[in-house]
């Protein structure tokens, strides 16, 4: 069964600095992908950046970049110029597209920007 | 359109109650999805549909029960709640095969009292 891992509950960070955050998984499929959604108070679940693993050019959106481990089972989220508007609850997530369209989630970080 | 509006946003019932759960979608998804939060808790995946047809029931109990009537809505019908059911529901979409990105609505605030 596949497994999601977010250590870290909570962070924060100065607005216009840079965070990281992290995620594992275990899996032994070889095809899938993983997600990391933002979840603002507004409690809309919204898709921040998809990564394929067939893929290894790790994926870019704006200031959203991930820095994909396959072969360490780590993806991590990193946000640059943090804005006010980035404080959410910040889930990462797995999906084998080979069947089911199941979603697993972590636990996820709760992230604030201060200003 | 890249929404999936879900109706109503709130919602209040006492546990004889019966009530239904609306989610609506026009991006041409084939897979749609009911998911069950608790506060400072991830989705916890009940249902999922793929070509209106019931494709994963995660063991959920019968006083949930749910419909796809067509490829655009998704209903998830309420009866005998317990206070332990009250939370956040959220309703997602995504296409059927390849990366299959979900769209989620902005869920509804159910209160089991």
């Amino acid at each position: 069964a596949q497994t999601v891992t977010q250590s870290q509950p909570e962070m924060s960070v100065q607005e216009a600095e840079t965070v990281t955050l992290s995620c594992t998984y275990d899996t032994s499929e070889s095809n899938y992908y993983l997600f990391w959604y933002k979840q603002p108070p507004s409690r809309q679940m919204i898709l921040v950046i998809r990564q394929e693993a067939y893929k290894q050019q790790n994926a870019t959106e704006n200031r959203f970049s991930v820095n994909f481990q396959k072969a360490a089972k780590s993806f991590s989220l990193k946000i640059s110029d943090s804005q006010l508007g980035d404080t959410a609850m910040y889930f990462c997530a797995f999906m084998n597209p080979s069947g089911t369209y199941k979603y697993i989630f972590g636990t996820g970080t709760r992230l604030k920007v201060l200003a | 359109d890249t929404e999936v509006t879900q109706t109503p946003k709130h919602l209040v019932m006492g546990m004889t109650n019966k009530k239904s759960l609306k989610c609506e979608q026009h991006m041409g998804h084939r897979a749609m999805y009911w998911y069950k939060q608790k506060a400072k808790k991830p989705p916890e995946l009940m249902f999922v549909y793929s070509y209106e047809k019931l494709s994963i029931n995660e063991s959920v109990p019968s006083r949930f029960s749910p419909e796809c009537p067509n490829s655009s809505l998704l209903n998830l019908h309420l009866h005998a709640l317990q206070p332990e059911d009250s939370a956040l529901y959220l309703c997602a979409s995504s296409q059927v095969g390849g990366a299959a990105d979900a769209f989620f609505g902005q869920g509804t605030r159910l209160t089991v009292v």
